[in-house]
């Protein structure tokens, strides 16, 4: 166990839908990243937040996005779902700003249909 | 988006056997890492590489900082049935971004 939780672990929505997904960083990290991995591919970095603010930003769609609370957990939001949208969505957690050390959650696994 | 060329895609090879696997890519990197992903796990942190040249062991695991800075390799000595999983890489630029560029990934599976 990493230490970071995501839920929901499975989410099936319809095209056109919206969706958020949630992150809980492990105790103290103060960085939060989100990344996407489609079937069979590796992972592509979204966006990284940290202490509430926002990083730096990756290949993330304009349809998608991100925030971190106060409380650091973090929400992925992804909008006007598209079939394409489908993969495994992850979340990683650092306690700095550099995410060498980061722990990635088990993921949500979204399935547009 | 932007990934590393990693290789071999897959491997399927005889417990016991040593394993190599190398990721390259056509920019500089100023820090490497290995990661393995279990099946409907995370990705889990192996080793970090974060000078050229540099070796660093994990167990069985060792990897290397290329020294053009534009490679990476990993070797897995007597390969073990829990060895089987995804291994990626994951190299930074040295623009100074903090985004790291993953490899596609070399599928490992050991025959007992």
């Amino acid at each position: 166990d990493s230490g970071v939780t995501q839920t929901p672990k499975h989410l099936i929505t319809a095209t056109g839908q919206r969706v958020t997904l949630r992150c809980s960083p492990r105790s103290g990290d103060l960085s939060v990243y989100w990344y996407q991995q489609s079937l069979d591919q590796g992972l592509q970095f979204l966006i990284h937040y940290y202490n509430g603010e926002e990083r730096a930003k990756g290949n993330i769609l304009e349809r998608f996005s991100a925030q971190q609370f106060p409380d650091l957990h973090s929400e992925l939001n992804l909008s006007s779902l598209e079939l394409g949208d489908s993969a495994l969505y992850f979340c990683a957690s650092s306690v700095g700003a550099d995410n060498t050390e980061a722990f990635f959650g088990q993921g949500t696994r979204l399935t547009v249909v | 988006g932007q990934q590393l060329n990693q290789s071999p895609q897959s491997m399927f090879i005889q417990e016991g056997e040593d394993v190599s696997m190398n990721c390259t890519s056509s920019s500089i990197f100023n820090t490497w890492l290995w990661y393995k992903q279990d099946p409907g796990e995370g990705p889990v942190l192996l080793i970090a590489l974060y000078k050229a040249g540099e070796l660093t062991s994990n167990g069985r695991l060792t990897a290397q900082f290329g020294i053009t800075r534009k490679d990476s390799f990993l070797n897995i000595s007597a390969s073990i049935p829990s060895d089987v999983g995804i291994y990626f890489c994951a190299g930074r630029p040295t623009s100074g971004t903090y985004k790291y560029i993953f490899g596609t990934g070399t599928r490992l599976k050991v025959l007992a």
